[in-house]
């Protein structure tokens, strides 16, 4: 079975810092997809950034990078000069079978 | 392209009750998965239809069922409304490609009474 762990419920981050959330993985399968979403207070579910597991280079899109080490299944996502926008719950997620299996979540909040 | 959309984004009912979720993906995809969220459980997967087949289904009772239409939109159904499904119902488009990401709709906040 997969499982995905989110080991920080809440993280502040000063405007224009950067911030790294943590997020680990447990799979045998070989070949896998790892996500992470942002969701602000409205609930809405918005997509990040990708990793496939056979990624030789770390995926990055705009002010969001993964940090990506598969031999200690690790998946953290490092968000660069925080805005006030920013401030929302992040999820990890990995697919398999066509289903995203989530983690807990992390809430972040930007303080000004 | 228009994102994904689902209607109705509030509804409230009583226990007993039975209600019915619309989810109508983006254009040109053609797999459509369900989601409940709720403070306890978090995030768990229901089910996602392709081209109006379910291919797989999360370890939910029967009162839970949903189908797909030839156009990709979806529909989900829960009967019996219990308090414990008051939740977050979240419809996701799955595109093409590699990484096959699923893209979401804003839900459907079900307040059960």
């Amino acid at each position: 079975a997969q499982k995905i762990t989110q080991t920080q419920p809440g993280m502040f981050v000063q405007e224009k810092e950067a911030v790294t959330l943590d997020c680990t993985y447990d799979t045998s399968d070989p070949s896998y997809g790892l996500f992470w979403y942002k969701q602000p207070s409205s609930g809405e579910m918005i997509f990040l950034i990708y990793q496939g597991s056979y990624d030789q280079q770390n995926a990055t899109e705009g002010r969001y990078s993964l940090n990506f080490q598969k031999a200690r299944k690790s998946a953290n996502l490092v968000i660069s000069a925080s805005q006030l926008g920013d401030s929302a719950m992040y999820f990890c997620a990995m697919r398999r079978s066509y289903q995203l299996t989530f983690g807990k979540g992390t809430k972040l909040s930007v303080i000004p | 392209k228009a994102g994904v959309t689902q209607t109705p984004r509030y509804l409230i009912k009583t226990r007993g009750q039975q209600v019915t979720l619309s989810c109508s993906p983006i254009s040109g995809h053609r797999s459509v998965s369900w989601y409940q969220q709720t403070p306890g459980q978090g995030l768990q997967f229901l089910f996602e239809y392709f081209s109006e087949t379910q291919r797989n289904k999360g370890n939910f009772p029967g009162r839970f069922s949903g189908r797909q239409f030839s156009n990709s939109r979806s529909e989900m159904n829960v009967s019996t409304l219990e308090l414990g499904d008051s939740a977050l119902y979240l419809c996701a488009s799955t595109g093409s490609g590699i990484a096959e990401t699923q893209y979401f709709g804003p839900g459907t906040r079900l307040l059960v009474l």
